[in-house]
């Protein structure tokens, strides 16, 4: 069964420290995606991702954040200064396609973020 | 802001009864998924509804999309312990690519 892999699995950070969370989505996919989790909240979508550039952002995305796909594999997040609020965890997602309907994203593991 | 509403929150029933599940939104959504999400795990799909009043089984699952597509129900036939777990739904936010709006989640956990 393919999967989305994610790393690392948890990180500590300090505040104010940059850190870029891995993933690996499935070979085939073209759309990906993060969302994060905050311990006790609901999944909340963060980015999505299609041919290089983002197809949408929340409004939790702001400028401390940023996506990249640097290779043919790989699609990192990026928070530039983390910020105590900034601990959950991160999902990464991707999917064949885009298209509203019955669109299917298979879920990565997660990255549990730290900040003290 | 399209929010989704689960209720109950929490549930904890014995093997072998039934409940239902239900995810509740006054907002129009393009299809919605049910996710079941095991704790340190991403959340994993088991059913997409797509069309207004649609049901969908999934051996003793079944899944139901509201006529108006803006609310959803899941339904558990002589529930087992191994469905424990964190149920959650998510819709499409119709205009979008696929920006998921996730439920508040219902924690169900079935005792022997």
């Amino acid at each position: 069964e393919p999967e989305v892999t994610q790393t690392p699995s948890h990180q500590v950070t300090q505040m104010g420290q940059e850190v870029i969370l891995r993933c690996v989505p499935i070979s085939n996919h073209l759309y990906f995606y993060w969302y994060r989790q905050i311990l006790g909240q609901k999944v909340e979508f963060l980015v999505s991702f299609y041919n290089n550039e983002i197809s949408e952002k929340s409004e939790i995305f702001d400028d401390q954040f940023s996506v990249e796909r640097p290779d043919g594999s790989n699609f990192t997040l990026k928070i530039r200064s983390t910020k105590l609020e900034d601990s959950a965890m991160y999902f990464c997602a991707s999917s064949e396609t885009g298209f509203s309907g019955a669109n299917v994203l298979t879920f990565g593991a997660g990255s549990r973020l730290t900040v003290l | 802001t399209q929010l989704l509403e689960q209720s109950p929150q929490f549930l904890s029933i014995q093997e072998g009864e039934n409940l239902t599940v239900y995810c509740n939104s006054s907002s129009v959504f393009s299809s919605l998924q049910w996710y079941r999400q095991e704790p340190g795990e991403g959340p994993v799909l088991l059913v997409t509804v797509v069309t207004g009043g649609e049901v969908k089984k999934l051996k003793r699952l079944t899944f139901q999309f509201g006529d108006a597509r803006k609310d959803s129900s899941l339904h558990i036939t002589a529930a087992q312990p191994g469905d424990t777990g964190l149920y959650l739904c998510a819709g499409v936010i119709p205009g979008t690519a696929s920006k998921l709006t996730f439920g508040t989640g219902t924690r169900l956990q079935v005792t022997l």
